[in-house]
């Protein structure tokens, strides 16, 4: 079974700043997608980016990044020039064929103006 | 494009008592899945379904829980009786089908159900 790890339950970062939150795996597949999610107040889950494991090019969606170390298991999402509106839980998620998708705990990530 | 909608938002029951959430996905979407999100979890996958056929639920509690989607569309899922430890937001969300190539879920906003 797969395994997702958000080893950092809360997260701050001054608004304009930069902050990566972590995330680590376990699976013995080579062939799988992962995922960050943003879960606002409001609780309407929005996919933030998404990364295949056969790419060796970390994603990129505008302020959003990745840092996918695939022989570490480790897929980190970082926020460039924070803004409030980026206060949310964050969720770190697995997902390989035949298998369901599977979410870390998530970190709540604080942005103060 | 409207998104995934869910009812009620809040529910507020006893233990024992029964109570059912209502989910219409995202028009032609194919696939349709329930979570179920503990206070300070993650969301965790209770079932999914193709169509109106079930592909995977492994982990819904079957002793209390039930879900169907007649007709491929709206779908359903009751919980007969509740439990204190079923207290959690319950989520729906739809893609347009399943496997690979990996199509997105998209979520609705969310049932929240306090059992007392």
């Amino acid at each position: 079974a797969q395994t997702v790890t958000q080893s950092q339950p809360e997260m701050s970062v001054q608004e304009a700043e930069t902050v990566t939150l972590s995330c680590t795996y376990d699976t013995s597949e080579s062939d799988y997608y992962l995922f960050w999610y943003k879960q606002p107040p409001s609780r309407q889950m929005i996919l933030v980016i998404r990364q295949e494991a056969y790419k060796q090019q970390n994603a990129t969606e505008n302020r959003f990044s990745v840092n996918f170390q695939k022989a570490a298991k480790s897929f980190s999402l970082k926020i460039s020039d924070s803004q409030l509106g980026d206060a949310a839980m964050y969720f770190c998620a697995f997902y390989n064929a035949g298998n369901m998708l599977t979410f870390g705990g998530g970190t709540r990530l604080m942005v103060k103006p | 494009e409207a998104g995934v909608a869910q009812s009620p938002r809040y529910k507020i029951i006893e233990k024992r008592q029964s109570v059912a959430f209502w989910c219409n996905p995202i028009s032609g979407h194919a696939t349709l899945y329930w979570y179920q999100q503990i206070l300070g979890q993650g969301p965790k996958l209770l079932i999914q379904f193709q169509n109106n056929g079930v592909v995977d639920d492994s982990q819904l509690p079957k002793d209390r829980f039930s879900a169907e989607r007649l007709k491929g569309v709206d779908s359903t899922l009751k919980i007969q009786p509740a439990k204190l430890e079923d207290s959690a937001v319950y989520l729906c969300a739809s893609s347009l089908d399943t496997g690979i190539p990996l199509y997105e879920q998209y979520f609705g906003p969310g049932t929240r159900l306090t059992v007392t």
